[in-house]
């Protein structure tokens, strides 16, 4: 079944307290993107990359990291999370075709106290 | 930059009626795509229907069909007998033709669908 997939799905933590959240798609999608979202605001992009080892900030990359190693895994990392990251978070990957739709994962909750 | 505007942060319909969801976006491209995303419950965000900007007639999905005025940068989604499935949140989404990372969003309209 094509699919994106992300762990942890809920994650409670603690300021300051390093993580990553895991994004992994089975598509062979070059294209790979990480989103906030918040009440009132929408998705807000994080960062995006466009294949293997290459990367670029979104809207609202600050306090984030990301890597891309292999072309199937896009990692979000939180090295220092502060409260203001509490969010609902998604990875998405763009099938290149026609009408370029976006595959969302099913989101990771985070909660950083 | 692109911003996406949905202006109705929620609405209510009755069961079987039809219900017209707004969007407006701003941009200087004259091609790109236009999207509408269902985000039910269960927070999976699911594709409903989507818009070539260089296409004239409107897209259609079933029940779901859009209202694309180019000109007027208007792209509004109509649900035709609406079904307790569809309360969920509707999201619009702008993407540049071949800029195939940069998704822009609305900020949500939250539709519920009474019995």
């Amino acid at each position: 079944e094509a699919q994106v997939t992300q762990n942890p799905r809920y994650l409670i933590t603690v300021t300051g307290k390093k993580l990553t959240v895991t994004c992994s798609q089975n598509m062979n999608h070059e294209y790979m993107s990480w989103y906030r979202q918040d009440p009132g605001l929408g998705l807000r992009q994080i960062y995006y990359s466009m294949n293997v080892e290459v990367t670029d900030k979104g809207d609202v990359p600050e306090g984030y990291k990301v890597s891309r190693k292999e072309k199937r895994n896009f990692p979000l990392i939180l090295e220092s999370p502060s409260p203001n990251q509490t969010s609902l978070y998604f990875c998405a990957s763009t099938r290149l075709a026609a009408y370029n739709e976006q595959f969302f994962g099913p989101g990771t909750r985070l909660t950083v106290l | 930059a692109q911003t996406v505007t949905q202006s109705q942060p929620e609405m209510s319909v009755q069961e079987a009626e039809t219900v017209t969801l707004s969007c407006t976006y701003d941009t200087s491209e004259n091609n790109y795509y236009l999207f509408w995303y269902k985000q039910p419950p269960s927070r999976q965000m699911i594709l409903v229907i989507r818009q070539e900007a260089y296409k004239q007639q409107n897209a259609t999905e079933n029940r779901f069909s859009v209202n694309f005025q180019k000109a007027a940068k208007s792209f509004s989604l109509k649900i035709s007998d609406s079904q307790l499935g569809d309360t969920a949140m509707y999201f619009c989404a702008f993407m540049k033709l071949y800029n195939f990372n940069k998704f822009y969003f609305g900020s949500g309209t939250k539709l519920n669908v009474k019995p």
